[in-house]
């Protein structure tokens, strides 16, 4: 079955620090990798894809993800983490094929908490 | 450009009520899909359709019909509502091209069964 992992239902990170969150998936082909964010009583918001090549993506308010296809994870970074970064994120997975429709396999969503 | 218009924002049904709900897209996306949102569970795809006149099921469609009769709109049936449809919904459209892969959502439905 495909499927996508976020290992953390929770980060806490101290204001100024990097940050990771991580996800890993299990879909097969080279499926188009997302990360999503989600602030109270709001829809998602994209934050980045990876499509193909580099696999360091950059995307909105600073945030990044490094592509690892040996280790088929994708795991969103920032440098240096603001309080008003403290939302749920998603990892999203999106199969190749035309059929599928461009529908999304999420993780369950690790909720980020960055401390003053 | 409004994006992915939901509606309504909040509902309150009874258990065995129908209700439909809405979703429009002024972007020209060819796909469009259902999602359900519940804790811990991330989202999960309900119904999704790749085009007029053809949708197919996602991972959990028992209790909701679809259909897509305009490229705009993907309204979602609830046929019976049950105490287990309590979630949030998601409407969301994108492109089929590769390079504009990602999907926009909309705000979002918050149903309560009773």
């Amino acid at each position: 079955a495909q499927s996508v992992a976020q290992p953390e239902d929770q980060v806490n990170v101290a204001e100024g620090n990097p940050l990771t969150v991580k996800c890993t998936y299990s879909v097969s082909g080279n499926p188009y990798l997302f990360w999503y964010v989600q602030y109270p009583n709001r829809g998602l918001q994209f934050l980045l894809k990876y499509i193909t090549g580099d696999n360091l993506v950059k995307g909105s308010y600073g945030f990044e993800a490094e592509f690892n296809k040996s280790q088929t994870s994708f795991h969103l970074k920032k440098p240096s983490a603001l309080v008003s970064d403290s939302a749920l994120y998603f990892c999203a997975v999106r199969p190749r094929l035309y059929n599928q429709g461009g529908k999304l396999i999420f993780g369950q969503g690790t909720e980020l908490s960055v401390k003053p | 450009n409004a994006g992915v218009t939901q509606t309504p924002k909040f509902q309150v049904l009874k258990t065995g009520q129908s209700m439909t709900l809405q979703c429009a897209q002024d972007m020209n996306h060819e796909y469009m899909s259902w999602y359900r949102q519940d804790p811990g569970m991330g989202l999960r795809l309900i119904h999704y359709s790749v085009g007029a006149g053809i949708t197919d099921q996602g991972e959990v469609p028992n209790g909701y019909n679809v259909s897509r009769s305009t490229t705009e709109d993907f309204p979602l049936r609830l046929l019976s509502a049950a105490p287990s449809q309590t979630s949030v919904y998601f409407c969301a459209s994108s492109r089929r091209t590769e390079m504009n892969t990602e999907a926009f959502f909309g705000q979002g439905t918050r149903l309560t069964v009773v």
